[in-house]
């Protein structure tokens, strides 16, 4: 069973707040990613990782920053939240060629 | 609450040979439906959209799917496969929130 955590999942924060984004998966999944997806349209990778200390951006121009110190952990962070950055963010894993697995999501609101 | 169900787990074809695969889903608002492929070691890209208009839609790499509002179904054919189709398939409808079903692992024989 896979085993992939994403906290909060629903965040609503004022304009210019920092705030960061959890994913932890226990199944020690080398590979991490971050999608952002806004409601009724498709996934965008944002960032990704293929190990501890790698990190690369993906398809999708973004403002966050990422960071993989641990295998298991994959934190999304936001300097300075703005209304543009509403959306929902999905995290998820994967070993090697395995199939993606995928958190619940985190739904984050900018006022 | 809505799904999406994917009924093959594991399709193996040769090369040339058609693919269909099964997508259904449970929703009753606005139907926006995608299907995604994840190769060995990569990860999600978008194969298909659908939106609205044509219920036939093309998509990357050969790859169509037809949208039958009646059947609540968004199959996703091929046809005539290739080995790098090899893949993970995965269909999706999200709305409010994100619902991929369980995915379709398709390997493709030389």
């Amino acid at each position: 069973e896979a085993d992939i955590y994403q906290t909060p999942r629903y965040l609503v924060i004022g304009t210019g707040k920092k705030i960061t984004l959890e994913c932890s998966q226990t199944m020690g999944h080398d590979k991490m990613y971050w999608y952002q997806q806004d409601p009724g349209m498709e996934l965008h990778l944002i960032h990704y990782s293929y190990g501890v200390n790698s990190t690369e951006k993906g398809d999708l121009s973004s403002e966050s920053t990422v960071s993989r110190i641990r295998t298991e952990h994959f934190p999304l962070t936001l300097e300075s939240a703005r209304p543009s950055h509403t959306s929902q963010y999905l995290c998820a894993s994967s070993y090697r060629v395995s199939p993606l697995h995928f958190g619940n999501g985190t739904r984050l609101t900018v006022t | 609450a809505q799904s999406v169900s994917q009924h093959n787990h594991h399709v193996i074809l040769s090369e040339a040979a058609s693919l269909e695969l099964g997508c259904n889903y449970s929703y009753g608002g606005t139907v926006n439906l995608f299907w995604y492929v994840q190769y060995p070691g990569q990860h999600l890209q978008l194969l298909l959209k659908y939106f609205s208009g044509d219920p036939l839609v093309k998509g990357i790499k050969g790859f169509e799917a037809e949208f039958i509002k009646s059947k609540f179904s968004f199959n996703l054919r091929k046809p005539s496969v290739q080995w790098s189709d090899t893949a993970e398939y995965f269909c999706a409808a999200p709305a409010r929130q994100l619902t991929f079903g369980s995915g379709t692992q398709l390997t493709v024989l030389p």
